[in-house]
């Protein structure tokens, strides 16, 4: 119950395209749901995040769209770039009590020239 | 500078070795997070400390050990190292509003 699925495994999307990765969680309690994003060698950074209380969140290029029904949240990078190609893990969690954060498999995202 | 430091950067190690890995927190936070990734995986949780007491415990070995100290900085330790352990090693830290924030981390290399 505190898995995080994440899809696809890796992506390959030409420059200025659109990224889909889509998650699925299955606690129902879950109440933040982040964005990471990786570079090799580096520490994990916050890209984006969002509550359940909405259905979408727009930062940028960036967008999170939420569907608490199916209990599926996606990323989507309009106008994809190269600077874009790293490897970008959904998370979830329960913030109340300080709980840890449960992390999809991760998706290594490949922008081409 | 995410406002996580962790020392070292890279530690390389002979198998059978103890090595510490330590965390300073982002200021205010009191919730520390340790996760291991190894070579093209994904972030394994392996244990939480809240203002100095164990919270949650993940997938983490009987040869690793944690703490955290009075100023909220935590050590990872890891004894009696065998090459698998060869990984990169995250401390987060977070606020109680969610705010999770990670460091650069530490490779690790066991030879």
């Amino acid at each position: 119950q505190q898995q995080v699925k994440q899809s696809p495994q890796s992506l390959i999307v030409q420059k200025g395209g659109i990224s889909i990765i889509n998650c699925a969680y299955e606690n129902t309690a879950f109440d933040y749901f982040p964005w990471y994003q990786q570079f090799p060698g580096k520490g994990p950074a916050l890209l984006i995040a969002i509550r359940p209380d909405v259905s979408e969140k727009k930062e940028g290029r960036f967008t999170i769209s939420f569907n608490k029904s199916a209990k599926q949240f996606s990323l989507h990078i309009m106008d994809s770039q190269p600077g874009d190609s790293a490897t970008y893990f959904c998370a979830a969690t329960l913030v109340q009590g300080a709980q840890k954060l449960v992390f999809g498999q991760g998706t290594r995202l490949t922008i081409n020239p | 500078d995410s406002g996580v430091t962790q020392t070292p950067k890279h530690l390389i190690t002979a198998t059978g070795q103890r090595v510490t890995l330590r965390c300073s927190p982002r200021s205010g936070d009191l919730s520390v997070y340790w996760y291991q990734q190894s070579l093209d995986q994904g972030l394994q949780f392996l244990i939480q400390y809240y203002n100095g007491e164990e919270r949650a415990k993940g997938n983490i070995l009987e040869r690793f050990s944690a703490q955290q100290f009075p100023d909220l900085h935590s050590e990872l330790n890891l004894s009696s190292l065998e090459l698998g352990d060869s990984a990169l090693y995250f401390c987060a830290s977070s606020a109680h509003d969610g705010g999770y924030t990670f460091g650069s981390g530490t490779r690790l290399t066991v030879v």
